[in-house]
């Protein structure tokens, strides 16, 4: 069973402050998604990330996938209220399904 | 882009009932969808995947005859929670996948809360 290990758990920080939740494995996954959850409401994706080493921006998010496609990092900068969360990465093990694996997930709280 | 519905949204049932939920996918064809179930503030975790056509492949320690899983058509599959207990009571999420989105991630639906009274 591929494991995605993702910390931290809980981050409750202030607006403006940066911030970098890590999703570790050692399984290489052929993609690795990161998706946006808000109570209630089923996740939403933010990027895929494909290509070894690739860096993606998004606004003030940046994902970056691992060489070794093991492992992935997602960096706000200058953290907003509006960034409060559940973020869940989840890798692609590929196969005849696609089914992902999700991490356990960041609940991430930004106070104003 | 490509939607996926789910429902209802929430359904508060009694101990001893059943409850189906359903996913459907709404502007494509779904050849496969994923049953998840998510605990507050925690993760989400497969129950089981759900091919169309065929039965579905439940994940270990899912109870078959517990969770129920029909995907009698390209663009419907259902979730039949049987003899519901409060210790059901969570937050069920389906998500679709189709051919033509085949290396594409997969479309979630918004979830329903079931509570088990």
């Amino acid at each position: 069973t591929q494991l995605l290990e993702q910390s931290p758990q809980f981050l409750s920080i202030q607006e403006g402050e940066n911030l970098t939740v890590y999703c570790n494995s050692s399984s290489v996954f052929s993609s690795l998604q990161w998706y946006r959850q808000e109570p209630g409401e089923g996740p939403v994706l933010l990027v895929t990330v494909v290509t070894g080493g690739e860096v993606k921006k998004l606004k003030r998010l940046t994902f970056q996938f691992g060489d070794a496609r093991k492992d992935s990092s997602l960096h706000i900068t200058a953290a907003q209220p509006g960034d409060t969360g559940l973020y869940l990465c989840a890798g692609n093990s590929g196969g005849s399904n696609y089914k992902l694996t999700f991490g356990k997930g960041t609940l991430l709280t930004v106070n104003p | 882009g490509a939607v996926v519905s789910q429902h209802p949204s929430w359904v508060i049932c009694k101990s001893g009932t059943s409850v189906k939920i359903e996913c459907r996918s709404l502007d494509f064809q779904a050849t496969t969808m994923f049953w998840y179930r998510q605990f507050p503030k925690q993760s989400l975790m497969l129950m089981a995947t759900s091919n169309e056509g065929s039965k579905a492949t439940y994940e270990q320690g899912v109870e078959k005859d517990k969770f129920l899983i029909n995907h009698a058509s390209l663009t419907l599959s259902t979730l039949t929670v049987t003899s519901a207990h409060p210790e059901d009571s969570s937050f069920y999420i389906c998500s679709a996948r189709g051919v033509e989105i085949r290396r594409s991630p997969l479309h979630f639906g918004n979830g329903t809360r079931l509570t088990v009274t």
